[in-house]
């Protein structure tokens, strides 16, 4: 069975910064691409960023607003992804959760963890 | 940008009845490699999304087949043959074409 638990939210001060994690088992991670997708409270839901695997460079790719503050990278050996987050802004503050992609979508979902950026 | 555009917003269905949700994109969702990579998600309140359908018309594992998606280029729909009280929550179409953009959702409840 899949298994995706994220990590890593909580409150911090705008300009600040986070990383969370995502630890994922029943699967072979390796192979896998991953996104993460967030939910500010009461609205939809917004991919921000993607990683290929290894055998494709680890590739990345990013959503417009978190495009240079937000760094997504995986760790094989630890079958871990994680989400750096730099210069938080308060339109940041979301559900965040990780995700597994195939056949051009977003096939299974971890239980998402929530960072606030309040002052 | 593609923008996905989802009608209705909210859905009141009775039960037992059917439902269907639209879903537009601004640009064709048709990949170089010929796939059309239109999914449908459903929230329930509290939880995770779930998949329920990919490639359009693709059922995920284990979703009922009282679900059903059609559609081609820009145009898509989410039908439910008949509704029932676990399929209360949120709709969402999503394209995986031009990476990867949401629809607003659509919120379905029970009459």
């Amino acid at each position: 069975e899949v298994q995706l638990v994220e990590s890593g939210g909580g409150l911090v001060q705008p300009g600040g910064s986070l990383r969370l994690s995502c630890a994922a088992s029943g699967f072979t991670f390796t192979n896998a691409w991953m996104s993460w997708v967030r939910q500010a409270p009461g609205k939809g839901l917004e991919w921000i960023a993607h990683i290929k695997s290894k055998t494709e460079a680890e590739t990345t790719e990013y959503a417009a607003p978190v495009k240079g503050r937000f760094t997504i990278s995986r760790d094989d050996s630890k079958n871990t992804l994680y989400l750096q987050m730099n210069s938080l802004k308060t339109e940041d503050t979301a559900v965040y959760y990780c995700t597994t992609e195939w056949a051009g979508g977003f096939n299974s979902w971890g239980q998402g963890t929530m960072v606030t950026v309040s002052s | 940008d593609v923008v996905m555009t989802q009608s209705p917003l909210s859905l009141p269905v009775t039960l037992g009845q059917p439902a269907s949700i639209s879903c537009r994109s601004s640009q064709s969702l048709v990949y170089s490699d010929g796939n059309t990579y239109l999914n449908w998600f459903h929230q329930r309140p509290g939880q995770s999304p779930r998949r329920l359908i990919y490639k359009v018309s693709n059922r995920d594992s284990g979703v009922p087949d009282r679900f059903s998606g059609s559609g081609s280029g820009t145009d898509f729909t989410l039908k439910i043959s008949r509704v029932e009280a676990e399929d209360v929550g949120v709709y969402y179409c999503m394209q995986g074409t031009h990476w990867f953009t949401f629809g607003q959702g659509t919120k379905l409840e029970i009459k």
